[in-house]
């Protein structure tokens, strides 16, 4: 069946570093990959997608590729804000109609 | 439109009364989608509509669970005979007909359920 992986654990970074969140896939077929953020006390947003092989999603600073040979689609921002301190998931869909999501990661950005 | 909402935003429980949340999707979307989320997890999908059809269920909704879209618009998910482990976040999300893989849904702030 169609899974998602993320790297395990909370992430703690000092505000402008540099960010990596590791998301890789199982799926049939050529799903589209999704990067959800949940601020503290909201709900789930989109961040940013991409619907094919090598598409980059970018939104808000943040950025994701699609590889699909390695089938990963890592997050990554440049330089963080303390505003950014939210869990982050990653999540699929290969066309019927079901998202799946990873476990998420609480990204904690410390001034 | 202000995006989807639902209500209630908290729900206290006791163990084996039913329970009953409503969802009101952004208005123009077609589709509409229930996940569970418990804690330390991603959200896990239940059930969704498109229109007032319930067009697939997940292996996690139980019998009982129900879930209704009268005329395609609101939607309520029911909790019958509450266990302790229905105890979550309960999600509610909306998109347009072209589905999830071309544009992601939308998603409400939840119902946090508690079965006490």
């Amino acid at each position: 069946g169609n899974s998602v992986t993320q790297m395990e654990g909370p992430v703690t970074l000092s505000e402008e570093a540099f960010l990596t969140i590791n998301c890789t896939y199982t799926a049939t077929g050529y799903p589209s990959l999704f990067w959800y953020v949940q601020y503290p006390g909201e709900g789930l947003q989109l961040l940013l997608k991409a619907t094919k092989a090598d598409d980059k999603g970018s939104n808000k600073g943040f950025e994701a590729t699609y590889r699909k040979e390695t089938t990963s689609f890592h997050l990554e921002k440049g330089s963080v804000q303390v505003s950014d301190s939210a869990v982050y998931f990653c999540a699929l869909s290969d066309g019927n109609n079901r998202l799946a999501f990873g476990k998420g990661n609480q990204v904690v950005v410390i001034p | 439109d202000t995006g989807v909402s639902q209500d209630p935003r908290h729900k206290i429980t006791k163990r084996g009364q039913n329970v009953t949340f409503r969802c009101d999707p952004i208005s123009e979307h077609n589709r509409l989608y229930w996940y569970r989320q418990t804690l330390g997890q991603g959200p896990e999908f239940l059930t969704y509509f498109q229109n007032e059809a319930q067009l697939e269920k997940s292996r996690l909704l139980s019998d009982r669970f129900s879930a209704e879209r009268p005329k395609g618009s609101f939607s309520t998910l029911e909790i019958q005979r509450t266990e302790q482990g229905d105890s979550a976040m309960y999600l509610c999300a909306s998109s347009l007909a072209m589905g999830q893989g071309a544009q992601g849904a939308f998603f409400g702030q939840g119902t946090r359920l508690t079965v006490v």
